[in-house]
């Protein structure tokens, strides 16, 4: 079966720096996103890796390695406003996205 | 910048009755989505469509349908609905399957009751 696992939750702290695991199963693939989501709000795209290595956009990264299926976001000087949810999703072989649950962070002063 | 309208942020109805849930794009997107968002659980397709009055069942379709007769619009349509479809709903859609990301409209927060 096809599958992704985040973790629920994270704790960090202001002007800290966070990293986001992603494991995922799909039959093939073509690609990675991650998204932020406020609470009650839209998810809003963050990023999308579909070969190996670290991509950066300002305070974000996001790495892929797709031998060992696997991703992370890397958010660096945290600010309060990081504080949302942020989501896994893997594109397999027929161009669907498999979705995590989601892994909420929680940002402390 | 995409816009993703979808016509209500909360509804209210009762068991049984006909629900339509609609979603606007502006920006000329060949695919639309409708996702269903659960506390615990990862986004859950229910249908896509790829163009004009085309639809293409995701993973959850039972007990809903859709509609596409204008290139911008994308309705869900709650045939029948029941307590287990109170969710929030999310409308999306992209330029490209392949490689762009779903840019998302505000959702609408459906209670069954």
């Amino acid at each position: 079966g096809q599958n992704i696992d985040q973790p629920t939750e994270m704790t960090a702290t202001e002007g800290a720096i966070v990293q986001i695991n992603c494991t995922y199963q799909t039959s093939g693939f073509n690609g990675l996103f991650w998204y932020q989501q406020h609470a009650g709000e839209a998810p809003t795209f963050l990023s999308y890796n579909v070969l190996d290595g670290l991509e950066e956009k300002g305070r974000f990264s996001s790495f892929l390695s797709r031998s060992k299926g696997y991703s992370y976001l890397l958010l660096k000087e945290l600010q309060m406003k990081d504080s949302a949810s942020y989501l896994c999703a893997a594109m397999d072989s027929n161009y669907q996205l498999i979705w995590g649950a989601g892994t909420k962070l929680i940002i402390k002063p | 910048d995409v816009k993703v309208t979808q016509s209500s942020r909360y509804l209210v109805k009762r068991t049984g009755e006909k629900v339509f849930l609609e979603c606007v794009q502006d920006m000329d997107h060949e695919n639309m989505f409708w996702y269903r968002q659960d506390p615990g659980l990862g986004l859950r397709l229910i249908y896509f469509s790829y163009d004009v009055k085309m639809k293409e069942k995701g993973d959850i379709p039972e007990g809903y349908s859709v509609s596409r007769e204008k290139k911008e619009r994308f309705s869900l349509i709650l045939e029948s609905a029941s307590t287990n479809q109170t969710s929030m709903y999310l409308c999306a859609s992209s330029p490209r399957v392949e490689d762009s990301p779903l840019h998302f409209g505000n959702g609408t927060r459906l209670t069954v009751t």
